[in-house]
């Protein structure tokens, strides 16, 4: 069964130090989201891919974060420079219609 | 702005029972409900998606029902197991993006 890969599982950095996190969504699905989960809450969206034009980024933060998804395939989501409250789980879904497949996140803390 | 509300933040119960998992909405223009589960440090396994104009979907020992009037959707879980102990997510979409919960942590106890 096709699935929505992540990496890395899990990252450790300093704050002020730039930190990627990389999505390759289930084959065919145009649609690509990132959601940024903080623990004991409900993920909350970043941003949303359709091809590779951004369709919402309204809750990033853009002096800090960044996403691309040049091909339309993969996607990359960039930290700089990362700060104490980034520690979340990032995760990326993805979708051809309406239901939305996830993996299995990234785990990150900013020491 | 759409928010969703899930009621017990945690819940548990003995193997076998039958239970109810809630979750509320402040805004029925919704175009699907999804229902997830995420184990400890996991990603989200979606469970059941049920689109605007559906009432209920079934899965094995799992029943969503959504009432867009009302604003609910709850999620029932048949015959509880052990391995059933995760957090429970509901997600409404009022576009294509998800807005979700905070979750209803569930334990099973054998």
């Amino acid at each position: 069964e096709a699935e929505v890969a992540q990496s890395p599982r899990y990252k450790i950095t300093e704050k002020s130090q730039a930190v990627a996190f990389w999505c390759d969504p289930i084959s065919g699905h145009a649609t690509l989201y990132w959601y940024r989960q903080i623990l004991g809450q409900g993920p909350e969206l970043l941003v949303q891919f359709q091809d590779e034009s951004v369709v919402d980024d309204s809750q990033l933060p853009k002096d800090r974060f960044s996403a691309e998804r040049l091909k339309g395939v993969d996607s990359t989501l960039k930290i700089q420079p990362a700060e104490l409250g980034d520690s979340a789980m990032y995760l990326c879904a993805s979708s051809q219609r309406d239901e939305q497949y996830f993996g299995p996140g990234t785990r990150l803390t900013v020491t | 702005k759409q928010e969703v509300t899930q009621i017990p933040a945690a819940l548990s119960v003995p193997e076998g029972e039958n239970l109810v998992l809630n979750c509320s909405f402040t805004d029925s223009a919704i175009y699907n409900l999804q229902w997830f589960r995420q184990d400890p440090g996991k990603g989200l396994t979606s469970l059941l998606l049920i689109q605007s104009s559906q009432r209920e979907q079934t899965s094995g020992r799992l029943n969503a029902s959504l009432d867009k009037s009302s604003g609910r959707s709850t999620l029932y879980i048949a015959a509880s197991q052990p391995g059933d102990s995760a957090t429970y997510l509901c997600a409404v979409s009022p576009s294509q993006k998800l807005v979700f919960g905070q979750g209803t942590r569930l334990t099973i106890n054998p």
